[in-house]
């Protein structure tokens, strides 16, 4: 069954420090997105994607983030000057299409500590 | 606006027990609902959804969740617990947003 990739598994990072985290969606996959889950807490929409280009985004994702999908394959979220409150499991998703009765493929995340 | 609430933050069952794992949710449109399981350091797997069609919705390993909009629920049941079912299960809903909202979470124990 085709699996959306995430790595790395796990990341540790200083606080100020910019962190890649990167996914390869299902191929023939046309949506993606980012959402992230602070321990304890609900998991949280971050940002869509499609045609090379932010469709949707929430209050979290702000300058802080970007996305890109430099290859064709690969769709990363970068976090420039993390903060301790970064700290979270990323997940990253994708879709066929947008539409709401479909369902969405998870990666298994990437823990992300800040120190 | 949409929004989905998981009533147990915890339900702890016995092997062989019945498991039910409760969601309401709140949508302005027809909602899409889903179930999604996490295991321990594993993803996000989908076990059924609703769209509109069969109010009754089976799943995969024998899960299966009902849509009763007079109550707006989407409870998420199995006949006979497995030790295999513990994880986290998510409810999640679509509806005047493509974008899905997940609930908190339930960590479902099942005890030998």
């Amino acid at each position: 069954e085709p699996e959306v990739t995430q790595t790395p598994s796990h990341q540790v990072t200083q606080m100020g420090q910019e962190v890649i985290l990167r996914c390869v969606p299902i191929s023939n996959h046309l949506y993606f997105y980012w959402y992230r889950q602070i321990l304890g807490q609900k998991v949280e929409f971050l940002v869509s994607f499609y045609n090379n280009e932010i469709s949707e985004k929430s209050e979290i994702f702000d300058d802080q983030f970007s996305v890109e999908r430099p290859d064709g394959s690969n769709f990363t979220l970068k976090i420039r000057s993390t903060k301790l409150e970064d700290s979270a499991m990323y997940f990253c998703a994708s879709s066929e299409v947008g539409y709401t009765n479909y369902g969405y493929t998870f990666g298994s995340g990437t823990r992300l500590t800040v120190v | 606006a949409q929004s989905v609430t998981q009533l147990d933050s915890h339900v702890s069952v016995s092997e062989g027990t019945p498991v039910l794992l409760r969601c309401n949710y709140s949508s302005s449109y027809s909602p899409s609902l889903f179930w999604y399981v996490q295991h321990p350091n594993k993803g996000l797997q989908l076990l059924l959804k609703y769209t509109s069609a069969a109010t009754l919705v089976k799943g995969i390993n024998g899960f299966e969740a009902e849509f009763k909009k007079s109550e707006t629920s989407f409870h998420l049941t199995k006949p006979s617990a497995h030790m295999s079912d513990a994880a986290e299960y998510f409810c999640v809903v679509t509806g005047g947003s493509y974008i899905p909202t997940f609930g908190r979470g339930t960590s479902l124990i099942v005890h030998p």
